[in-house]
């Protein structure tokens, strides 16, 4: 069957430290992978995307690796800041501008 | 605000009665999406539109739900005879061809 899964459990690390967040997904074959930030009762905000054929995006403290061998994709937050606790969203897309399949996403809090 | 706006933010309503959303995407965006989301879930894709067009609809989407987008420019999602388990948030996006979707505030929905 296809899934999607996001670190299960909430992730709480110390300001100013790297925050990694991985998002594994079975059967599928996307063509890009986006990641989201979603603060409570709000929209999901689109970070980034990275394509099938990139390995690694960067974008000011976010960084977002896809390893379409092992199915993967880490999501880094270098230098945390409180201001960085929300919800973090991994999608799926299977062809640009086609429908998002989302992960449960991974809670983040940042402890100052 | 140039952003997409969904009207109304929260409704309550009782088993049994019908409910209609109403999103505006942003201006010059051809695509216009809808997902509903749960508590500790990520979106589900619902539909999507490219200009008038209904091009895609989920599973989920049972006959007791409906959407439009008559010009091309807002859209309605209409839950006839509501039940317990619509109860959820409905986010509604929108994008052009290039770019990635940019989600409204959400509707949030209470069937009592």
């Amino acid at each position: 069957s296809q899934k999607i899964e996001q670190n299960s459990e909430a992730l709480n690390i110390q300001e100013g430290k790297t925050a990694t967040l991985t998002c594994n997904y079975t059967n599928y074959s996307p063509a890009y992978l986006q990641w989201y930030r979603q603060d409570p009762g709000r929209g999901p905000v689109f970070l980034l995307l990275i394509r099938e054929n990139e390995k690694e995006k960067r974008k000011e403290r976010l960084k977002v690796t896809f390893d379409t061998t092992l199915k993967q994709s880490l999501f880094h937050i270098t230098a945390s800041q409180p201001a960085d606790s929300a919800t973090y969203l991994c999608a799926l897309e299977m062809e640009y501008g086609n429908k998002l399949v989302f992960g449960a996403g991974t809670i983040l809090r940042v402890k100052s | 605000d140039t952003g997409v706006s969904q009207d109304p933010r929260h409704k309550i309503t009782k088993r049994g009665q019908n409910v209609t959303f109403r999103c505006d995407p942003i201006s010059e965006h051809n695509r216009l999406y809808w997902y509903r989301q749960t508590l500790g879930q990520g979106p589900e894709f619902l539909t999507y539109f490219q200009n008038e067009a209904q091009l895609e609809k989920s599973r989920l989407l049972s006959d007791r739900f409906s959407a439009e987008r008559p010009k091309g420019s807002f859209s309605t999602l209409e839950i006839q005879r509501t039940e317990q388990g619509d109860s959820a948030m409905y986010l509604c996006a929108s994008s052009l061809e290039t770019t990635s979707e940019f989600f409204g505030p959400g509707t949030r929905l209470t069937v009592l």
